[in-house]
């Protein structure tokens, strides 16, 4: 058990839903990262908050959104859903933001996104 | 560009040894990692290496960096039916980012 929990485990929706999946780090982390894993493209980084502030942005489409609360849980969110997004999604935290070179990443079990 | 390269499948007998090999391109990377992720679950860490390092063993786990090649292995002794999974290798570039290869796909025939 990483210590990082993610809601819900699986999750089942319709094209053009919007659906949100959470994401509580480890006790004292403050950095949360969001990744996609999905058969074709394997794992892509989509975006990282640090301490509430977005520290870092990749493959992430525009119809995608996350953030990070006071409380250090994140959120992230999925809307215009198509069936191409249908896939795991995970979170990892780390300890601190500045990533440094000892700034270990932490998965979550995932969330199983299907759209129907 | 940032860049990490794995096999995708690998295929051995249990009791014989694995090799899991990885390719990474920053050259300033500080820290390479392996994680597991088996069916249904999240990566698990397993071991990571220090750039300046050249091996470091930790009971059934081998991890051999060749730095001038850019080249990272993870050796699975004794490789048992439990070890099936996929594996991950990751680096932590000089930029402090983390790029985690597509994963190699380890099975083990019993």
């Amino acid at each position: 058990d990483s210590g990082v929990t993610q809601t819900p485990k699986h999750l089942i929706t319709a094209t053009g839903q919007r659906v949100t999946l959470r994401c509580s780090p480890r006790s004292g982390d403050l950095s949360v990262y969001w990744y996609q894993q999905s058969l074709d493209q394997g794992l892509q980084f989509l975006i990282q908050y640090y301490n509430g502030e977005e520290r870092a942005k990749g493959n992430i489409l525009e119809r995608f959104s996350a953030q990070q609360f006071p409380d250090l849980h994140s959120e992230l969110n999925l809307s215009s859903l198509e069936l191409g997004d249908s896939a795991l999604y995970f979170c990892a935290s780390s300890p601190g933001g500045l990533a440094g070179p000892t700034d270990t990443q932490y998965f979550g079990p995932g969330t199983r996104l299907t759209v129907l | 560009g940032e860049d990490v390269e794995q096999s995708l499948f690998l295929s051995v007998r249990e009791g014989d040894s694995s090799v899991i090999n990885c390719t990474y391109t920053d050259s300033s990377s500080t820290y390479l990692y392996w994680y597991k992720q088996e069916p249904g679950a999240g990566l698990q860490l397993l071991t990571y290496i220090f750039s300046n390092m050249d091996m470091k063993q930790d009971q059934r786990l081998t991890v051999l960096l060749n730095k001038k090649d850019k080249h990272l292995s993870l050796r699975i002794a004794d490789t048992q039916t439990g070890d099936s999974a996929i594996y991950f290798c990751a680096e932590k570039t000089g930029g402090f980012k983390t790029i985690f290869g597509a994963g190699t796909r380890l099975f083990v025939k019993a």
